[in-house]
């Protein structure tokens, strides 16, 4: 069974351009997560989707945004990037949304995303 | 705001040794899960403890979750190369709109 697919792997970008990233699900997962990994601030959440719908969302910026599609795979868009964008996102993805507790998240590898 | 404090945040230790990783908060958590991450991937699960008190264990690695559900910590016991990598603890807030909040994670390496 193949894991978590994100293209690309590795980015690099010049502040003020826009960028997407995209993630593939594990098979029949219809739920897909979306992180922010730096140094300084750890992991942190920024939005969930499930059946092509936001259902949660974390405190980042409007210019961080995403999608869904009816195939489940998602996408995430970040506008007019920032020197602070530089990081490593992961994208996670879970048969059904809900209590973490009782549905494992499983992590794609990441796009290191570099923003000159 | 809520905050998972993980210590220490550097561990660098010789291979047989054991060793002790905290993730303290102020705020209590509905379950708790740790994971593990290796340069290049993304954080792999390695448990999840939901009651308070909870004790797992897997091979060398016990887990305890704190009685009031606010702590928890991550033992190992004679540690191998292979344990090498980020320790992350990470809360989740609960409800069916909740999500999980990370530490910043332990690096651990274990020297052969």
């Amino acid at each position: 069974k193949a894991g978590v697919t994100q293209t690309p792997r590795y980015l690099i970008k010049t502040r003020g351009q826009q960028v997407t990233l995209s993630c593939s699900p594990i098979s029949g997962h219809r739920s897909v997560s979306w992180y922010q990994q730096t140094p300084g601030q750890g992991l942190q959440f920024l939005f969930e989707y499930f059946s092509e719908t936001q259902r949660n969302k974390g405190n980042f910026p409007g210019r961080f945004s995403g999608r869904q599609f009816s195939n489940s795979r998602s996408e995430m868009n970040v506008s007019t990037l920032e020197l602070g964008d530089s990081a490593l996102y992961l994208c996670a993805s879970s048969l059904v949304p809900g209590p973490i507790s009782y549905n494992e998240q499983f992590f794609g590898p990441g796009t290191r995303l570099t923003v000159l | 705001t809520q905050l998972l404090e993980q210590s220490p945040q550097f561990l660098s230790i010789q291979e047989g040794e054991n060793l002790t990783v905290y993730c303290n908060s102020s705020s209590v958590f509905s379950s708790l899960q740790w994971y593990r991450q290796e340069p290049g991937e993304g954080p792999v699960l390695l448990v999840t403890v939901v009651t308070g008190g909870e004790v797992k264990k897997l091979k060398r690695l016990t887990f305890q979750f704190g009685d009031a559900r606010k702590d928890s910590s991550l033992h190992i016991t004679a540690a191998q190369p292979g344990d090498t990598g980020l320790y992350l603890c990470a809360g989740f807030t609960g409800g069916s709109q909740g999500n999980l909040i990370f530490g910043k994670g332990t690096k651990l390496s274990v020297k052969p």
